[in-house]
């Protein structure tokens, strides 16, 4: 069955360097996500990405932050300079385009980002 | 901005027993998904419900869609130890074009064999 992956599994970065989150959404899907989950909370939405640009933000996603589709299969996301409260497990999603109702998402296994 | 609250936040099941928990959203959605997060693991998608007052079965899983479209519950019966997990309500408002999923706090279930 076809997954979602991302890498690295865990990085541990300084304070104030840039990190970029990799994920390779499942082949035929055309709609892509970031969220993010600091430990112990919720799940939250950062951007959603169709059409080679982003449609949707959110608070979160500010400045610091940005999103690529370098090629044709990997989907990326840049931190440009780390904060502490940076710090969780970062998830790639994606979805196929839906000729029906379904909205099915499909999350990567995530990416844990520990800033120090 | 669209919320999604859900309760309880914690679940203790002695193994056998029923248990619910309740997804709530401030405004009206266009569907509503469930997830379940195993410790350590990441969201994996158990269904979709997108009609008003929907319910769908998944063996011991019973998920309902409200008539309003703005809450929903999942209710698991005679609970087992592979229950266990983080599971997550998670709307699409109406209003939104890019499927962005708002998720509920979630609710974390222990069993107790």
């Amino acid at each position: 069955e076809p997954e979602v992956t991302q890498t690295p599994s865990h990085q541990v970065t300084q304070m104030g360097q840039e990190v970029i989150l990799r994920c390779v959404p499942i082949s035929n899907h055309l709609y892509f996500y970031w969220y993010r989950q600091i430990l112990g909370q919720k799940v939250e939405f950062l951007v959603s990405f169709y059409n080679n640009e982003i449609s949707e933000k959110s608070e979160i996603f500010d400045d610091q932050f940005s999103v690529e589709r370098p090629d044709g299969s990997n989907f990326t996301l840049k931190i440009r300079s780390t904060k502490l409260e940076d710090s969780a497990m970062y998830f790639c999603a994606s979805r196929r385009l839906a000729a029906d109702t379904s909205y099915e998402q499909y999350f990567g296994p995530g990416t844990r980002l520990t800033v120090t | 901005g669209q919320q999604v609250m859900q309760i309880p936040q914690y679940q203790h099941v002695q193994e056998g027993e029923d248990f619910t928990t309740y997804c709530n959203s401030s405004t009206t959605l266009s569907n509503i998904q469930w997830y379940k997060q195993r410790p350590g693991g990441h969201p994996v998608f158990l269904i979709q419900l997108v009609k008003s007052g929907e319910v769908k079965k998944q063996k011991r899983l019973t998920f309902q869609f409200g008539e309003a479209k703005k809450n929903s519950s999942l209710h698991i019966t005679a609970t087992q130890t592979t229950d266990v997990g983080t599971y997550f309500c998670a709307g699409r408002s109406i209003t939104d074009s890019w499927g962005k999923l708002q998720f509920g706090a979630g609710t974390q279930v222990v069993v107790t064999p």
